[in-house]
């Protein structure tokens, strides 16, 4: 089955700097990579995605891009701010498998 | 629009007793999932129903966990008897449903179990 690996597992970063999360995966026909953010006593919430016939995906200060033939693909967050502290999974669906394989998340601080 | 509905937010047992989550979906979803997420990990799928039917139950430990969605709207989710390696949050999730994988999954607040 599918098996997705994410880093870093914590990640702070100062007001207003970038912050990227990288993410492998290792079924080669999973076509379709979501990231969600999850809040302190929230469900994960979808942020973007991004299909395998795009290699590049931003919507205002977030980003995605994947690189399908090294099976990974990054999450890139512009001009943060506190808001933005969370934790982010990435994840993978293969067409076949029809599943949500989720990464280990990644626990954003934006320090003010 | 309301969410997916999830209840209870919170639940303390000891082991080898029984507990029930319950789950009501965004109106008109098709495609209702259970997730398990143990602390420090991400969700992992229990279970996914496809109206009343099941699609997907290859990773729920079947001696203990069972789930339904009569009528194909609510669910439950039902542990007996529970272990301490149960310790989770149960999340809810739902999706428009029509066979695309690429359906965007709304999930519920989830219900954090304790096993003592």
């Amino acid at each position: 089955g599918e098996n997705v690996e994410q880093h870093p597992s914590t990640l702070s970063v100062q007001e207003g700097d970038s912050a990227v999360i990288k993410c492998t995966y290792s079924d080669s026909a999973s076509n379709y990579f979501p990231w969600y953010k999850q809040e302190l006593g929230k469900g994960p919430q979808l942020i973007i995605d991004i299909r395998s016939n795009v290699g590049e995906k931003k919507d205002q200060r977030i980003a995605v891009t994947l690189n399908k033939t090294a099976k990974h693909f990054s999450l890139h967050i512009t001009e943060t701010q506190p808001e933005d502290s969370a934790v982010y999974f990435c994840a993978a669906v293969s067409g076949s498998a029809r599943q949500l394989t989720f990464g280990s998340g990644t626990q954003l601080t934006v320090l003010p | 629009e309301a969410g997916v509905a999830q209840s209870p937010r919170y639940k303390i047992i000891e082991k080898r007793q029984s507990v029930a989550f319950w789950c009501n979906p965004i109106s008109g979803h098709a495609t209702l999932y259970w997730y398990q997420q143990i602390l420090g990990q991400g969700p992992k799928l229990l279970i996914q129903f496809q109206n009343n039917g099941v699609v997907d139950d290859s990773q729920l430990p079947k001696d203990r966990f069972s789930a339904e969605r009569l009528k194909g709207v609510d669910s439950t989710l039902k542990i007996q008897p529970a272990k301490l390696e149960d310790s989770a949050v149960y999340l809810c999730a739902s999706s428009l449903g029509g066979g695309r994988h690429t359906d965007t999954q709304y999930f519920g607040p989830g219900t954090r179990l304790t096993v003592l």
